[in-house]
């Protein structure tokens, strides 16, 4: 069954720090992978997403994922944590059987709280 | 990418009412998808709403609770009927963008049942 797993609820770090919010996933064929940020009180922001290429993915604010099929693993990073990457965190796959064109829902793991402390 | 607009944004409403959500996207989209998501959880998908044909629901989701409109390429309905407090969620609608390789939300409807 295809599935996305965040195994941490909670995420917290300090200011200045790197942080790492962490994904696996398990699909059939080549995963394309996403990265959303949903801040207190708004709606979902895309970070990045790794369709096919470099396994290091860089995205919005800062962040960047490193795509490790081996481990099914897609961890999203952040060299140094901000008070205001503080949000939400969802990783999510699609899988991208041929011919399903572009119509594919999404899977989504269940969130992980990022708190960074001042 | 596409550009969706959703209304409303937030809702109080009775129980045993019903409240239609729209989602207007700024260009044609063959495809949307509505979801549900409690404060601080992950999105259920509720349905996948395609242009011209009935939507497809999720386990756990009924057309006569949910009702789904998709009457053109830019536009869809969702419709949350005879509202229960179990109900009170936010509600997102979202478009496949990009060929594919990415997905837009809208803003989201944050629903009070009371």
């Amino acid at each position: 069954a295809q599935s996305v797993a965040q195994p941490e609820d909670q995420v917290n770090v300090a200011e200045g720090n790197p942080l790492t919010v962490k994904c696996t996933y398990s699909v059939s064929g080549n995963p394309y992978l996403f990265w959303y940020v949903q801040y207190p009180n708004r709606g979902l922001q895309f970070l990045l997403k790794y369709i096919t290429g470099d396994n290091l993915v860089k995205g919005s604010y800062g962040f960047e994922a490193e795509f490790n099929k081996s481990q099914t693993s897609f961890h999203l990073k952040k060299p140094s944590a901000l008070v205001s990457d503080s949000a939400l965190y969802f990783c999510a796959v699609r899988d991208s059987p041929r011919g399903a064109g572009n119509n594919r829902k999404l899977i989504w793991g269940l969130g992980t709280s990022l708190a960074v402390n001042p | 990418s596409a550009v969706i607009s959703q209304k409303p944004s937030r809702d109080i409403c009775q129980r045993g009412t019903s409240l239609t959500i729209q989602c207007q996207v700024d260009s044609q989209v063959t495809m949307m998808f509505w979801y549900r998501q409690q404060p601080g959880q992950s999105l259920t998908l509720i349905a996948t709403a395609n242009q011209g044909s009935e939507a497809t629901y999720e386990s756990g989701f009924v057309i006569d609770k949910f009702p789904i409109s998709r009457p053109n390429l830019t536009f869809s309905t969702l419709t949350v009927s005879n509202m229960s407090p179990e109900d009170s969620s936010i509600y997102l609608c979202s478009v496949p963008t990009g060929g594919g390789s990415g997905y837009t939300f809208g803003s989201g409807t944050r629903l009070t049942v009371v």
